[in-house]
């Protein structure tokens, strides 16, 4: 079945500590990224790579680092966790990395950071 | 930049009732790329629509209907005889092509509609 996926779904943290969350597809898609979204401002997005070794920033980048090493992987890393980073996110990932592809989700991540 | 509006937060209905939901964007771009998301109670983003600029046709499918009109800058959504198991969350999104208006790379969304549908 062709999908993202998403670990751990849930996930509850103390301020500081480094988490990592990860992000696989099986579509072989070239694009992939990451969103948040929170209660009255939607979903935005975080970090997104066009291909393999290629990331870029997002409209909220800031506390967040990801890697792109393969082409099925984009994990998203919180070197420092904070409590503003409390959230519902999600990953997606498009065919060719062209902007107007669809771009299919995974299940979601809820953190809640302490 | 772009910017998409979902005017309406909540919506709530009886079951069997058809239901429109409003989306209005904002692009500087000629050529972009509507969508329409659902997100269920259970939480996951699934796709439903996406339509180019370039394709004002409306288009149907089932109980669903898309209706785009450049003119209005609107690609409003309707579900005729709804069910309660159309209550959801929908979101409306945009991505430009050429982000000549400095627009970010991602989809750009609006902030969702709630609809209950009420049996």
């Amino acid at each position: 079945e062709a999908q993202v996926t998403q670990n751990p779904r849930y996930l509850i943290t103390v301020t500081g500590k480094k988490l990592t969350v990860t992000c696989s597809q099986n579509m072989n898609h070239e694009y992939m990224s990451w969103y948040r979204q929170d209660p009255g401002l939607g979903l935005r997005q975080i970090y997104y790579s066009m291909n393999v070794e290629v990331t870029d920033k997002g409209d909220v980048p800031e506390g967040y680092k990801v890697s792109r090493k393969e082409k099925r992987n984009f994990p998203l890393i919180l070197e420092s966790p904070s409590p503003n980073q409390t959230s519902l996110y999600f990953c997606a990932s498009s065919g060719s990395g062209n902007r107007g592809e669809t771009q299919y989700f995974g299940p979601g991540t809820r953190l809640l950071v302490l | 930049a772009q910017k998409v509006t979902q005017a309406q937060t909540e919506i709530s209905v009886v079951e069997k009732e058809d239901v429109t939901l409003d989306c209005v964007y904002e692009t500087r771009d000629t050529t972009y790329y509507l969508f329409w998301y659902k997100q269920p109670p259970s939480g996951e983003l699934v796709f439903l629509i996406r339509r180019n600029s370039f394709d004002e046709q409306n288009e149907i499918s089932g109980r669903y209907s898309w209706n785009f009109q450049k003119s209005t800058s609107s690609f409003n959504f309707t579900i005729t005889a709804s069910q309660v198991v159309d209550s959801a969350v929908y979101f409306c999104a945009l991505s430009e092509w050429a982000l000549s208006g400095g627009g970010a790379d991602g989809l750009t969304f609006g902030k969702g509609t709630h609809l209950i549908i009420q049996p």
